[in-house]
């Protein structure tokens, strides 16, 4: 199974960019890289996926370098409602693991 | 759209006994994925449907943990007997199989203490 190691905790201030890198040194060929946001007491949500170089939507970007073995989630402008734990997730045809996830804190 | 539901929501048992939690994906996902997630950790997948047909169980404790999707539909996670260390949130999720993305839609949750 790939194994994903993210910082246990970051923090912010309201109206900053914020960067948590997410390492997963054994990648495989055919896996995606997905974020997730959990806020207590609720199941995980979407945040964007990535195969290799860029990718933005409407909430953030995920940046992934040509070797795949590690991805930034960059949230631009955090407000407090952002106060959350993201998790950094391979997928693939046989591997499916979340990291332990980032405790991002953002205050005012 | 209606989300995923899951019930119960919180269930307090004591050890040795048996428990069920019940999950109705999101309409038309043929996805399913059931996760134990223990505080302070992320979510593990115990078991992956696509259908009825078992995906990936590796992480399924099969001597005490069983789950079904019979119509492809709801699925049903059981344990039998808990023990203590099986206190977690047991989430479940579903995605659909025509997107561009694999986005997992994610329940609430079952919310298990184990006495």
């Amino acid at each position: 199974l790939a194994k994903t190691t993210q910082p246990i905790s970051m923090d912010s201030y309201e109206g900053q960019e914020v960067n948590i890198t997410c390492s997963h040194n054994n990648i495989a060929t055919n896996d995606y890289i997905t974020w997730y946001q959990q806020f207590p007491s609720q199941g995980p949500r979407f945040i964007i996926q990535g195969y290799k170089t860029k990718v933005t939507n409407e909430v953030a970007s995920l940046f992934i370098p040509a070797d795949r073995k590690s991805s930034t989630l960059s949230l631009p402008r955090v407000s407090l409602s952002d106060t959350a734990v993201y998790y950094c997730l391979v997928e693939g045809y046989s591997t499916l693991t979340f990291g332990k996830g980032t405790m991002l804190l953002v205050s005012p | 759209e209606a989300g995923v539901a899951q019930s119960p929501r919180y269930k307090i048992i004591e050890k040795r006994q048996s428990v069920a939690f019940w999950c109705n994906p999101i309409s038309g996902h043929a996805t399913l994925y059931w996760y134990q997630q223990i505080l302070g950790q992320g979510p593990k997948l115990l078991i992956q449907f696509q259908n009825n047909g078992v995906v990936d169980d590796s992480q399924l404790p099969k001597d005490r943990f069983s789950a079904e999707r019979l119509k492809g539909v709801d699925s049903t996670l059981k344990i039998q007997p808990a023990k203590l260390e099986d206190s977690a949130v047991y989430l479940c999720a579903s995605s659909s199989s025509l997107d561009t993305i694999y986005e997992q839609y994610f329940g609430p949750g079952t919310r298990l203490t184990v006495t």
